[in-house]
């Protein structure tokens, strides 16, 4: 299935480092997300963006930063990452509003070292 | 804290079984509930999203329903088969997660249906 993309699927990153993980909706959507998915955790909702304005940062930490140049596409910026934030991050697009179901692309799974 | 809670937290049935799993949310100030089915190395698939009290929901073998009032939701899937083992995640939207498209999802039920 094509209509969530995300890249990379697989990343190992230092502490140090900065990197970016890239999401693609091609569903013609106006809302994207990002969720962090931990071990034994439930799917955490980091960022909304509803007509590519950010309208929720679920006091997420500034080592993430969002971006979402437009409609069809969202970033999260990673600089300085701890070792707890190794997880499985998702992104997720839907019309905007409520009673939609979200689209969710494949994941990629984070290891910070 | 927003409470999200799903039972059982796993599940093992024969091929043939009927099942049900409950997803309990705040009854109160209540936009939509939504389940998910996330099976190993894909990504999560919506199943239903229901909002209204009484909704009644069915696609093929698995049917869910909802009573925001008691606030719980239940999903059915009458006999089982093993392409239906995967975890199923409840989600909850509302004046608490702070509007329509924002979701609190539990923890999941892990359902595997061996042969």
């Amino acid at each position: 299935e094509t209509g969530v993309t995300q890249t990379p699927r697989h990343l190992v990153m230092g502490m140090t480092n900065k990197k970016s993980l890239k999401c693609e909706q091609h569903l013609g959507h106006n809302a994207m997300y990002w969720y962090k998915q931990s071990a034994k955790k439930p799917l955490e909702l980091m960022f909304v963006y509803n007509f590519k304005e950010q309208t929720e940062n679920n006091s997420v930490p500034s080592r993430f930063s969002p971006e979402c140049p437009n409609s069809s596409h969202l970033f999260l910026h990673l600089h300085t990452l701890q070792p707890e934030d190794s997880a499985l991050y998702l992104c997720a697009s839907s019309q905007e509003g409520r009673g939609y179901e979200q689209y969710f692309g494949p994941g990629t799974r984070l290891t910070v070292t | 804290i927003l409470n999200v809670e799903q039972s059982p937290q796993s599940l093992h049935v024969q091929e043939g079984d009927s099942t049900n799993f409950t997803c309990s949310f705040p009854s109160s100030n209540f936009y939509a509930l939504h389940w998910y089915r996330w099976e190993t190395a894909k990504s999560p698939k919506a199943l239903f999203v229901m909002t209204l009290n009484g909704d009644e929901k069915k696609k093929g073998r698995i049917s869910a329903t909802l009573n925001t009032k008691e606030g719980y939701s239940y999903l059915y899937i009458k006999g089982s088969q093993p392409e239906d083992s995967a975890t199923y995640l409840c989600a909850f939207s509302g004046e608490l997660t702070g509007g329509g498209n924002k979701l609190t999802f539990g923890t999941g039920t892990q359902l595997k249906v061996e042969l």
